[in-house]
């Protein structure tokens, strides 16, 4: 069956970075698009981009331009999220999920990330 | 961006009632709209996919549809297990967005 396992929460400092990732299995990793969403307490879901693992291509919500790289390393199934010059608006729970069809069938537990000095 | 109007924002209901979500495209997105149901502290979960369809394992008292611009939601006969934070996505264009949420609750 199909999992993606988060990181686990991550307590970082104002202006740095942070790297999340996302273990794929019970599929073939490098045939679907990993997608990314961000979700602020309270708030909504905003989507953040993808990454095609086949061959590394990806497609960003323009508001995370800067913010937010995708990568992803085919050897370890494992997709990755690195959130640059940390704010407290970066504090959020991150999710990587995968389409199914026509929506997003496969979902991560989630990554809880304060951004706190 | 397409904005995704969802309403209503919140809303309470009986055991059993009947209860419809909705969702307007400000741009054409045709079918390319799902729906989530998000619990606390866990994922969203795929509820309907491509505006009318249900995903597996998802009780058939959930049903999708569309009008023009307007997608919506239903719940036959509400049942405990129901509650949560439902949310639309529409995938016709990038940026990819969401509906802003409805928070179902019971009476």
């Amino acid at each position: 069956q199909v999992q993606l396992q988060q990181s686990g929460a991550e307590l970082v400092k104002p202006g740095s970075s942070v790297k999340i990732s996302c273990k794929a299995s019970g599929y073939t990793f490098t045939s679907y698009d990993m997608h990314w969403i961000k979700q602020q307490p309270g708030n909504g879901l905003e989507w953040i981009g993808w990454i095609y693992p086949g061959n590394g291509n990806t497609k960003y919500n323009q508001k995370f331009n800067g913010k937010a790289t995708l990568t992803a390393d085919k050897s370890s199934s494992t997709a990755y999220m690195q959130l640059s010059s940390l704010t407290s608006e970066d504090s959020a729970v991150y999710f990587c999920a995968r389409f199914n069809y026509g929506g997003l069938a496969y979902w991560g537990q989630g990554t809880l990330v304060t951004v706190s000095s | 961006d397409i904005q995704m109007t969802q309403s209503p924002s919140s809303i309470s209901v009986s055991l059993g009632d009947r209860f419809t979500i909705t969702c307007r495209a400000s741009q054409d997105i045709g079918n390319y709209l799902s729906w989530y149901q998000q619990k606390p502290e866990k994922s969203p979960k795929l509820m309907i996919y491509r505006a009318t369809n249900l995903e597996d394992g998802v009780p058939s008292r959930f049903s999708g549809s569309r009008s023009g611009s307007d997608y919506s939601l239903t719940i036959n006969s509400l049942e405990s297990e129901d509650t949560g934070i439902y949310f639309c996505l529409q995938h016709k264009q990038y940026p990819r967005t969401f509906g802003g949420g409805t928070k179902l609750e019971l009476k």
